[in-house]
């Protein structure tokens, strides 16, 4: 049974940087694509980016382009989401998901169970 | 890149059958069969409980399920109980991109 555990919760000031991590168990995380989605307070689900381990290639939506990076350590089975110029309204949880399929389909079998970033002076 | 489009509530009673639709375009929804649907209740995880379109996971009731007609797609719970009251998101692959729907919340009355 996969297993995704992700680091804990981070408070950061504006303009800063934050890196989340999941390390997976279970089966090798990036035999199958991952994303990162997030929720912010009261809010509904939010794509940030995938990666596809046959390309080995990260996808961003557009709206984080330049500011997310999708990686993963095979050698440690982790999958990392670093979002940079971090403003107020980037405050969520952010969950790392497995997706059931290579390309990154949207079908996501397992989830993390979610990290709490806040942004605030 | 616009996120699909879902009702913001619907509700229903014990027994009763409701359907959520998932408006997307021709670029996702209408395109792919990569329609996934997810339940989430308060402060908990997501949980996928339909896939490619119509295929629901394991130990998902038969009362949900999921189709498609052109850019529109759907889950629908029959047999309403009140533990399907919670959140319900609809998610499609792009190509290039996921996008997910704003979220329906399910009342059951």
């Amino acid at each position: 049974q996969v297993q995704l555990v992700q680091s804990g919760a981070e408070v950061k000031k504006p303009g800063s940087s934050v890196k989340v991590s999941c390390k997976g168990s279970g089966g090798a995380l990036s035999s199958q694509s991952f994303s990162w989605v997030r929720q912010a307070p009261g809010q509904g689900l939010e794509w940030l980016g995938r990666f596809i381990p046959v390309f080995a290639k990260a996808n961003y939506a557009q709206k984080f382009q330049g500011r997310v990076t999708i990686t993963a350590d095979d050698s440690t089975n982790t999958a990392y989401m670093e979002l940079s110029s971090l403003r107020s309204d980037d405050t969520a949880v952010y969950y790392c998901a497995r997706d059931l399929y290579a390309y990154g389909s949207g079908t996501y079998t397992y989830w993390g169970q979610g990290t709490l970033v806040t942004v605030s002076s | 890149q616009s996120a699909l489009t879902q009702p913001r509530s619907v509700s229903g009673s014990p027994g009763q059958s409701v359907t959520i639709s998932c408006s997307g375009s021709s670029s996702d929804v209408g395109r792919y069969n990569y329609v996934s649907w997810y339940q989430q209740h308060p402060g908990k995880v997501p949980k996928l409980i339909i896939r490619d379109v119509t295929e629901r996971l394991s130990g998902v009731p038969d009362r949900f399920s999921g189709s498609k007609s052109g850019n529109t797609a759907s889950l629908t719970i029959s047999g309403l109980q009140a533990e399907d009251e919670s959140e319900y998101y609809c998610c499609s692959y792009a190509g290039s991109f996921v996008v997910f729907g704003g979220g329906t919340k399910l009342t059951v009355l």
